[in-house]
């Protein structure tokens, strides 16, 4: 079963504009990670952020994370058309056993 | 480039076959992680080593195993295959050491598995 679950599956916006992306999980979680794929290719790690952090920076990257209430949002400022690309949550779960537990990501279309 | 190779990029099979899938994780990263990706499954995990040892278990099925190698390289094996077995294999590696935090991944490029 998904851990992560993305909001919204898919989002299309223009060049210029902020892209806010939503992650909601079930169980207690020692980290929480963002990763994008671009079509076809393997996974690239964007930025993690552990449990006890609320506020995560990385260039035009923001990372928020409410343990309350389970859930953590990913926002790129300033798009450009090469950040279209699919980006999935993964989990790292309190007691899992090392392993990462992905979302089903969502697709981000950034129009030129 | 994460540094990570894996073989072969494509593979094209009849069901009932076995193949093996070839990872060679970043220089100096001992954990191994292999990952399932289709379209109606998502990315699931399958089964991870940490320096030769299974260290963690997922959606593994029966059919399909895995080992890591002294050299820290990793092989999936696959066999009677079905038709859904058809997907995206990636494997991941990291330094961490299992448990209790599971650090950032290194993915490589994946192997396109088609079962026909």
């Amino acid at each position: 079963s998904q851990q992560g679950e993305e909001d919204p599956q898919a989002l299309s916006i223009q060049e210029g504009e902020n892209a806010t992306m939503n992650c909601s999980y079930k169980t207690s979680i020692n980290n929480l990670q963002w990763y994008r794929q671009n079509s076809g290719r393997g996974l690239v790690h964007l930025i993690l952020i552990r449990s006890n952090e609320r506020e995560k920076h990385s260039g035009r990257l923001r990372v928020t994370l409410d343990t309350s209430k389970k859930s953590s949002s990913l926002l790129i400022t300033a798009s450009r058309a090469a950040d279209t690309a699919s980006y999935f949550c993964a989990t790292d779960r309190t007691g899992a056993n090392s392993k990462l537990t992905f979302g089903k990501g969502i697709t981000l279309s950034v129009r030129p | 480039d994460s540094g990570v190779t894996q073989t072969p990029k494509h593979l094209i099979t009849a069901t009932g076959q076995r193949v093996t899938l070839r990872c060679s994780p970043r220089s100096g990263d001992l954990s191994v992680y292999w990952y399932q990706q289709s379209l109606d499954q998502g990315l699931q995990f399958l089964i991870q080593y940490y320096n030769g040892e299974e260290r963690a278990k997922g959606n593994i099925l029966e059919r399909f195993s895995a080992q890591q190698f002294p050299d820290l390289h990793s092989e999936l094996n696959l066999s009677s295959l079905e038709l859904g077995d058809s997907a995206l294999y990636f494997c991941a590696s990291s330094v961490s050491l299992a448990g209790p935090n599971t650090g950032e991944l290194f993915f490589g490029e994946g192997s396109r598995l088609t079962v026909l």
